[in-house]
């Protein structure tokens, strides 16, 4: 079974410059998470999507950063303009829906906002 | 006060030590619990469900208290290649809230 893919691996920008993140998930997987991982921390959700539509995203800063999953498959995450405190590892995990077994997740995108 | 609660460490163990993770979470309708596994600068990895009855998966043990909303993680005879950050998961409404994570250093 192929995993989560994610790309790119790594992307250094710098600040107020745009970023993008591409996510895509286990095939039948329903629901689709992005986290943030800042060093030292564990991950923090920021969106999670069901099928193309949106469950949660009480955390995502929507003033910069924006997400969408067309046809509920794959998905990007957006930061525009970006900020140093975004120096993050980007996580995509996808799962059955409910979660009964825990997520899968991609390897991450590792940002350096200089 | 945060969600999910962990010792952040380091443990330093001798190989062959056992060794013991707790956490605590502050969300009593959580429906299940889970331990992950992250090695440094990669994606974390599920380790183990963590049941009411407690289960075991060879080396390791995890329990969970209802009653006190703790989870531990009990590992036994230490190896090298358990050196990794521990995450204590914890699924509330169907997402994963994950505690910041205990780091586990096993020295020879």
């Amino acid at each position: 079974e192929a995993g989560v893919a994610q790309s790119p691996r790594y992307k250094i920008i710098e600040k107020r410059q745009s970023v993008a993140f591409w996510c895509n998930p286990i095939s039948g997987h329903a629901t689709l998470y992005w986290y943030q991982q800042i060093l030292g921390q564990g991950p923090k959700l920021l969106i999670q999507f069901q099928n193309n539509g949106v469950v949660d995203d009480s955390q995502l800063p929507k003033d910069r950063f924006s997400a969408e999953r067309l046809k509920g498959v794959d998905s990007t995450l957006k930061i525009q303009p970006a900020k140093l405190e975004d120096s993050a590892v980007y996580l995509c995990a996808s799962s059955l829906v409910g979660a009964p077994d825990g997520y899968t997740f991609g390897s991450g995108t590792r940002l350096t906002v200089v | 006060r945060k969600e999910v609660e962990q010792d952040p460490g380091p443990f330093n163990v001798p190989e062959g030590a056992t060794v013991a993770f707790n956490c605590t979470y502050s969300n009593s309708a959580s429906q299940s619990f889970f331990w992950y596994r992250q090695d440094c600068r990669k994606e974390p990895k599920l380790l183990m469900s963590v049941y009411s009855s407690g289960n075991e998966d060879g080396r390791f043990t995890a329990q969970l208290n209802r009653a006190s909303q703790y989870i531990s993680l009990l590992i036994r005879d230490s190896k090298l290649s358990d050196s990794a950050t521990y995450l204590c998961v914890v699924n509330e409404a169907h997402k994963l809230v994950f505690g910041a994570g205990t780091i586990l250093r096993v020295k020879s």
